[in-house]
Order: C-alpha cells, then structure tokens, then sequence
C-alpha cells in the first residue's frame, strides 16, 4: 500500500525558515514522481511543483518559482519542501502527493495525483 | 497558464439525485483532465483521469467524459458520502492547474 507520510504542524514567524517533509513508503520511490499541492484556508487547490527523486528533475509552477524549493533524500524516500523566509500569505496546508501514471502502449504520461499526504498545516504570525 | 473554470461554485442536491459539473479549459487540453474529491479535513481523493478513466475503487457512480474545452464529471444518484468539494485538474501542461472548485451541498 502506498503511504505518504507528512511532518507535522509549524508555527513560525514572518522571516524565519522551514523544511517540511514527506516519506514515502509501499512504492518504487526513486521513480516516482512527486509534488506539493498549496491550499489556503477556506480556498482551493494551487499546483506548486513536482520533482522526479532519481535525478531530481523538477518543475516548478511560475508562481512558486523562487519562494520555496522541492528536494528529496532518496536514502530515506522523503520529499521536502523548504522556505529560506516565511511570509504570513505562506499560512496554508500544504500537501505531497504522487503522480499518476497512464500508460498507452509504449509511451506512458503523467495524469494526476494518485497518492496524498495527510497534509502539513503551516502558520506563519508574528 | 490554462486557466480552468467550473460550474456552478455550488450545487445544492438530495440523495438519489443525479449531479452534474462541468469544468472549461482557456485552451485545448485533449483528454489531460482529472477530478478530485474533498471533504472537510482531508486530502483530496482522486476520482478520474484522462478525462473518463475511474480510479481504481471509486464507485461506478462517478463517470467523466469530454475533450478539448469542455468536460463533466457525473455523479449519478447522489449518495450521502458523496457530499463534498470536487475539483477539476488539467495535466496537459506545466504548470499543471485546477478549477476553482465546486460544492456540492445537502438540500
């Protein structure tokens, strides 16, 4: 079974750091790709990133592109999510989730988000 | 960035009722569609992708269909479970991108 553990609540204040994880288990996690998934309170769905852990090929969407970095540790299947200096609109719940996979004969294409995380709840006050 | 647009914001329906939700692409996506499930509190829950194709162990009920712009997500006889927030999800392109999000409400 397919599991993708977060890392649990933060409080931070504006300006501070923060690495976020998701260990990933039941899977082939090298060749999986992985992303994060942004939802403010009360709002929708916002698609941050994905990152392939076998040669950390990664793809940010424009809007998160230099506010926050994706990494990964393949000797432990965990993926992480990092911010050098929080901003209060940074308060928000933060999901891991792996991509689908749909394959057509030879070609195989990335559909979706298969797996989620339980989620990380980031709030960031003064 | 293809912007998605659902309708309506909110729907409000009884059990046994069929639902339909329709979701817009800015530009043509073929069949690089997905939906997700939510409910309050948790992650979502993926329904549907390529546009038609049931995830393994969603109920039969849930059926998508549509190509191009234009795509619906039908749930056909509305079981309480199914009272939540969907979201459509284009993956034709980087970056990926979701609708805004529909209700779906007791009546």
């Amino acid at each position: 079974e397919v599991q993708l553990v977060q890392s649990g609540a933060e409080v931070k204040k504006p300006g501070e750091s923060l690495k976020i994880s998701c260990e990933g288990s039941g899977h082939s996690f090298v060749t999986s790709w992985i992303g994060w998934v942004r939802q403010k309170p009360g709002k929708g769905l916002e698609w941050m990133g994905i990152i392939y852990p076998s040669d950390s090929d990664i793809r940010y969407s424009p809007s998160f592109q230099g506010q926050a970095t994706l990494s990964v540790d393949k000797s432990t299947s965990t993926a992480y999510l990092q911010w050098s200096s929080l901003k209060a609109s940074d308060t928000a719940i933060y999901y891991c989730a792996t991509l689908a996979r749909h394959c057509n004969g030879k070609n195989c294409y990335l559909a979706g988000f298969d797996y989620w995380g339980q989620g990380t709840l980031v709030t960031v006050s003064s | 960035d293809i912007q998605m647009t659902q309708s309506p914001s909110s729907v409000s329906a009884s059990v046994g009722d069929r639902v339909t939700i329709t979701c817009r692409a800015s530009q043509g996506i073929s069949s690089w569609l997905a939906w997700y499930q939510q409910k309050p509190g948790k992650a979502p829950k993926l329904l549907i992708y390529t546009a038609s194709t049931l995830q393994s162990g969603v109920p039969s009920r849930f059926s998508g269909s549509g190509s191009g712009t234009d795509f619906t997500l039908t749930i056909s006889s509305l079981q309480p479970e199914d009272f939540a927030t969907y979201y459509c999800q284009q993956a034709n392109s980087f970056p990926w991108t979701f609708g805004q999000g529909t209700k779906v409400e007791i009546k």
